[in-house]
């Protein structure tokens, strides 16, 4: 079973900064199944981004995702207040732990 | 709009039974397959089962195996997951989910239902 470990833990930064979130797999994960979701508190998660950089429907373009193999990065560009929030990679069944964004 | 509207949460002792739903509206249902994640106090997202677009292939969480039955009803455009046997750890928010083939994500979530096992 694969496990993606995702760093860090925990991102303080502020709104107009870069964010750059890892998610890393235990070993090689085809780039078409790996997807970010983003939670907030009181709400159910969203997609992001699928198959590693395709943008789902209606997500600003300041998200964006890269990566293959075992290494992948879910970059936002300028963090805008709503973007203050818990993100999470999956493949297949498996979630990473998490990355929480917060304001610094 | 893509729509899944959940019902069936609450509060049962260890042991016992409960059976959530969800009610899907705004894409055709039998041709996706859908599944259920959940994510308890504190901790992070944990898929506990899929099941394929006619129902015939069902998959779960090792954890839950033997214990919940997920099924669906295309006439209905409804999922339901059949919990029994309940634990304290499966205390978490439920989702409802569609999942898209082949990549295997998650596209559209419900809005969560709160599953607390408590005596």
């Amino acid at each position: 079973e694969i496990v993606l470990t995702q760093s860090p833990g925990t991102l303080s930064l502020s709104p107009g900064e870069r964010a750059s979130l890892s998610c890393r797999a235990s070993q090689s994960v085809a780039s078409t199944y790996l997807a970010w979701y983003q939670r907030k508190p009181g709400q159910a998660p969203r997609l992001l981004i699928y198959s590693a950089s395709s943008r789902a429907p209606g997500i600003p373009d300041r998200f964006g995702g890269s990566g293959s193999g075992t290494d992948f990065t879910l970059t936002i560009s300028r963090l805008e207040p709503e973007d203050f929030a818990v993100y999470y990679c999956q493949q297949f069944e498996t979630f990473g732990q998490g990355t929480k964004v917060e304001i610094k | 709009e893509v729509q899944l509207l959940q019902s069936g949460g609450g509060l049962v002792q260890p042991g016992g039974s409960l059976r959530l739903s969800c009610a899907a509206s705004g894409f055709t249902f039998n041709i996706y397959a859908m599944g259920w994640i959940r994510q308890a106090p504190g901790k992070g997202l944990e898929w506990v089962s899929v099941l394929s677009d006619s129902g015939a292939d069902t998959y779960y969480t090792d954890s839950v195996k033997g214990r919940f039955t997920i099924s669906r009803d295309n006439s209905r455009n409804t999922l339901s997951l059949q919990m029994n046997s309940l634990r304290v750890e499966d205390t978490a928010v439920y989702y409802c989910v569609r999942r898209e083939l082949p990549a295997r994500h998650f596209d559209y979530w419900g809005q969560g239902i709160l599953v607390t096992v408590s005596s």
